[in-house]
This record gives structure tokens, C-alpha cells and sequence, in this order.
């Protein structure tokens, strides 16, 4: 699976939009772009996925580059609540495996 | 909203001890997963389990460990002899296919403490 390079930390404040990058430049054409963000010591937390187009849901939105190089995640209106580890995943369509590889990801500190 | 639940939330052992970890996964889902995290640590794969197989493991899951669904819902992680650095959180997750358009939903941890 291709690797993802994110920034370690970032700050968003309380009811602004928190855009959270993600590097993946070595992505294939068959590979899934996946979030999930982890609260402080509970299990992580499924976001949104996408493989080529942007994606909407409830949560948060997912606008990923012409090329796939690389994607945003963005939270429209970050909550306290909102302050978490978010790991950018990549796997592949239809692989061997259906592992999740976690990397380091960012720590989204909102502050009030 | 169908969940993932584990039991115990934290489990402290004597190492040499052996420990069971449950797992009950959302209940239409046919995959299910263990994870674990060394406090400060990623998150690392341990093992995946699909028609009551191991379909992938990672160099952790060694011989120590075992994975079992003993009945239709309950989904269990065995360490026959625990040591020290098996202390960690350990978490259960389940998708409804195995393939990577499907999300895993993760359930909110063990705590193992071994001393």
C-alpha cells in the first residue's frame, strides 16, 4: 500500500473549518483513500473514503487531487470535540489484504 | 447505531498468566480484526479472521496468540503465556466485507496491563 505523509500536529479554532492534508504521491490507480481519527485512548474512528471523486458525509468532507497525489480532510465546523489523531489511509481495491497500515498522523488540536 | 463491544475495558495480569479479550462485533458484519496499541505507540495490525479462518496475521501474532469465534456473535483474542510487552490496548474491529471499499468499525479497547 502506498505510503501517506501528514503533517504531525495542526490548531483549528473552535467553529472554523479544519482542513487536515495528506501526501500520498505514490498512489496507485486502485487505491482507496481512507480517514479515521482516534480520540484520546479509544478505538479509532471511521471518517469518510474515496478513491477519485470528492465525498460528502455527515462527518466531514474528502477532496482528493485530479492526479491522487495527495487529499484534504475537512471538518466544516471543528468542535472541541473534534480534537483528535487523524490518520490518512491508503489500500488497495480488491488486494490480498484488508489491513489497516496506521501511520503517525496529525494531531487536530481545536482550541475554544 | 449498531456497534462494536469488547470486554474487559482493562485486564491486569500476572505475566505467564494466559488472558481472553471479547470481542462482539455488529452483527451483520463477516470480517473481524484485532489490533493493538503500545501506549505511545501506532496502532498495528495483528490479525484478521474471515469463515472461522485467520485470513492475513502480522510477525506480532505469534504462537502465544490465538482467535476464536466460539459462537455466532462473540469473537475472542487468546495470550497463552503474556509477557511484559504484550501490555497494550487492544482493539477489536469488524466490516461487513472484506474488501477495502468497506470501512472497519472499531470497538473502544482492552486496556492489558501485565505485570
Amino acid at each position: 500500500d502506498a505510503k501517506t505523509t501528514q503533517p504531525t500536529s495542526m490548531d483549528c479554532a473552535e467553529g472554523r473549518a479544519a482542513n487536515l492534508p495528506c501526501n500520498h504521491s505514490t498512489i496507485s490507480g486502485n487505491e482507496y483513500v481512507y480517514w479515521y481519527r482516534q480520540i484520546h485512548s479509544q478505538g479509532p474512528q471511521y471518517i469518510i473514503h474515496g478513491l477519485k471523486n470528492n465525498e460528502t458525509n455527515e462527518m466531514a468532507s474528502l477532496i482528493i487531487t485530479e492526479d491522487r497525489k495527495s487529499s484534504t480532510l475537512i471538518l466544516p465546523h471543528a468542535t472541541l470535540r473534534d480534537t483528535a489523531v487523524y490518520y490518512c489511509i491508503v489500500r488497495r481495491y480488491g488486494g490480498a489484504t484488508n489491513k489497516l497500515i496506521f501511520g503517525t498522523g496529525t494531531l487536530l488540536a481545536v482550541q475554544p | 447505531e449498531p456497534e462494536v463491544t469488547q470486554t474487559p475495558s482493562h485486564q491486569v495480569t500476572q505475566m505467564g498468566q494466559e488472558v481472553i479479550l471479547r470481542c462482539v462485533p455488529i452483527s451483520n458484519h463477516l470480517y473481524f480484526y484485532w489490533y493493538r496499541q503500545i501506549l505511545g505507540q501506532k496502532v498495528e495490525f495483528l490479525v484478521s479472521f474471515y469463515n472461522n479462518e485467520i485470513s492475513e496475521k502480522s510477525e506480532i501474532f505469534d504462537d502465544q496468540f490465538s482467535v476464536e469465534r466460539p459462537d455466532g456473535s462473540n469473537f475472542t483474542l487468546k495470550i497463552r503465556s503474556t509477557k511484559l510487552e504484550d501490555s497494550a490496548m487492544y482493539f477489536c474491529a469488524s466490516s461487513e466485507q472484506g474488501a477495502s471499499s468497506y470501512e472497519q468499525y472499531f470497538g473502544p479497547g482492552t486496556r492489558l496491563t501485565v505485570t
